[in-house]
């Protein structure tokens, strides 16, 4: 079966750094994404991954091995806005995304 | 910036009772899609629809769903005869293409239905 696993909280204090992992087995792989979701609220795009190595954008970045099944999502200089869930999603071999649970992140001044 | 919209926002309905959510996609976008997530839980895929047609459905989407593209611009999702597990926050997303196919071809949700059934 296809599985996508992300811890289902974490907490952490602003101004510092937080990093999210993701693991995933899926048939097939097209790309991983992350999404942010806050709560009662769409998940938005912030990252995808489709070679291994790390994409950085601002104050996110994420890093994928696809030999390790593994990705995460590294939060620096935390804002007390970035209380969210974070979705990893996998695009399998027919381009259909699994989803991950998300991992609620709490941020505490 | 393009966004996609729902109607309604919220809707309450009783158990047996047919209900329609209805979506705008971006309009130049190709492949259109409906995710539903019971509160508290993860985000799960119903059905995706390109040229007109339903391209993929998962377990979820049984006879009980129904999508229809009536107009150039509306994509809607029917329940026939909603059940109490029915309740749940349902997203309506469009993309350009494919996620992972040539680039990311990320996926814009809409704001999202809540329905609540009693």
């Amino acid at each position: 079966g296809q599985n996508i696993d992300q811890p289902t909280e974490m907490t952490a204090t602003e101004g510092a750094i937080v990093q999210i992992n993701c693991t995933y087995q899926t048939s097939g792989f097209n790309g991983l994404f992350w999404y942010q979701q806050h709560a009662g609220e769409a998940p938005t795009f912030l990252s995808y991954n489709v070679l291994d190595g790390l994409e950085e954008k601002g104050r996110f970045s994420s890093f994928l091995s696809r030999s390790k099944g593994y990705s995460y999502l590294l939060l620096k200089e935390l804002q007390m806005k970035d209380s969210a869930s974070y979705l990893c999603a996998v695009s399998d071999s027919n381009y259909q995304l699994i989803w991950g649970a998300g991992t609620k992140l709490i941020i505490k001044p | 910036e393009p966004e996609v919209t729902q109607t309604p926002s919220h809707q309450v309905t009783q158990m047996g009772q047919e209900v329609i959510l209805r979506c705008v996609p971006i309009s130049n976008h190709l492949y259109f899609y409906w995710y539903r997530q019971i509160l508290g839980q993860k985000v799960e895929f119903l059905v995706s629809f390109y040229n007109n047609e339903i391209s993929e459905k998962s377990e979820i989407f049984d006879d009980q769903f129904s999508v229809e593209r009536p107009d150039g611009s509306n994509f809607t999702l029917k329940i026939r005869s909603t059940k109490l597990e029915d309740s749940a926050m349902y997203f309506c997303a469009s993309s350009e293409g494919l996620q992972g196919v040539s680039g990311a071809n990320v996926l814009t949700f809409g704001a999202g239905s809540r329905l609540t059934v009693l």
